[in-house]
């Protein structure tokens, strides 16, 4: 069974650094990886997605990367705000149908 | 804009009550799902729908059972609620392999 791995857990930097945040997964037969952002008590809001046949994607600030062979994933987002203070989670996706495997995600705080 | 709207926030049932959960989308997709989120484990996955009237069990199905009698709405039903089921229901929706879409969150304490 797939298992996805997130560290650290919390991770707290002062605005404007770029830092990166980690994933990894025990099954490289992934169709796709996602990664996700989570306010508190609210619901998920997709960030990006890479297809298994991907590098990398990218969306403004932020960059995912895949490397499906060693099994890990890279969220990079580039001069940190305060509003990116959020809990950032990744995903795999076994199936192509979004049926997730989820890890337990970093909660980041952006310190002004 | 895209929308999957939980309605109920918050709720607080005595165990051994059943309990309905209800998800309803705007988006026309064809795929729905319950996930459940804990402290330290993350979301998992109860049940999921590829259809109307189509379920698929997830990883923690055990204590559960969904319905999906139209394609816009599915519902999560705990049919004797119990305090290990006190947690925050995460319902989603997708259209193939495409972006998923997630509602705010169910918060069930169960007392």
């Amino acid at each position: 069974k797939q298992e996805v791995t997130q560290i650290p857990a919390a991770l707290s930097v002062p605005e404007g650094e770029n830092l990166v945040l980690n994933c990894s997964f025990t099954d490289s037969a992934i169709y796709n990886l996602q990664w996700f952002r989570q306010d508190p008590g609210k619901g998920l809001t997709s960030l990006l997605l890479i297809q298994s046949s991907q590098r990398e994607q990218t969306s403004g600030r932020l960059n995912a990367s895949l490397d499906k062979s060693s099994g890990r994933s890279t969220l990079y987002i580039a001069a940190s705000q305060p509003g990116d203070s959020a809990t950032y989670l990744c995903a795999a996706d076994q199936t192509g149908a979004n049926n997730l495997f989820f890890g337990t995600g970093t909660r980041l705080t952006v310190i002004p | 804009d895209v929308k999957v709207t939980q309605s109920s926030r918050y709720l607080v049932k005595r165990t051994g009550e059943k309990v309905f959960l209800e998800c309803v989308q705007d988006m026309d997709h064809e795929n729905m799902f319950w996930y459940r989120q804990d402290p330290g484990l993350g979301l998992r996955l109860i049940y999921f729908s590829y259809d109307v009237k189509m379920k698929e069990k997830g990883d923690i199905p055990e204590g559960y059972s969904v319905s999906r009698e139209k394609k816009e709405r599915f519902s999560l039903i705990l049919e004797s609620a119990s305090t290990n089921q006190t947690s925050m229901y995460l319902c989603a929706s997708s259209e193939g392999v495409n972006t998923i879409y997630f509602g705010e969150g169910s918060w069930l304490t169960v007392v």
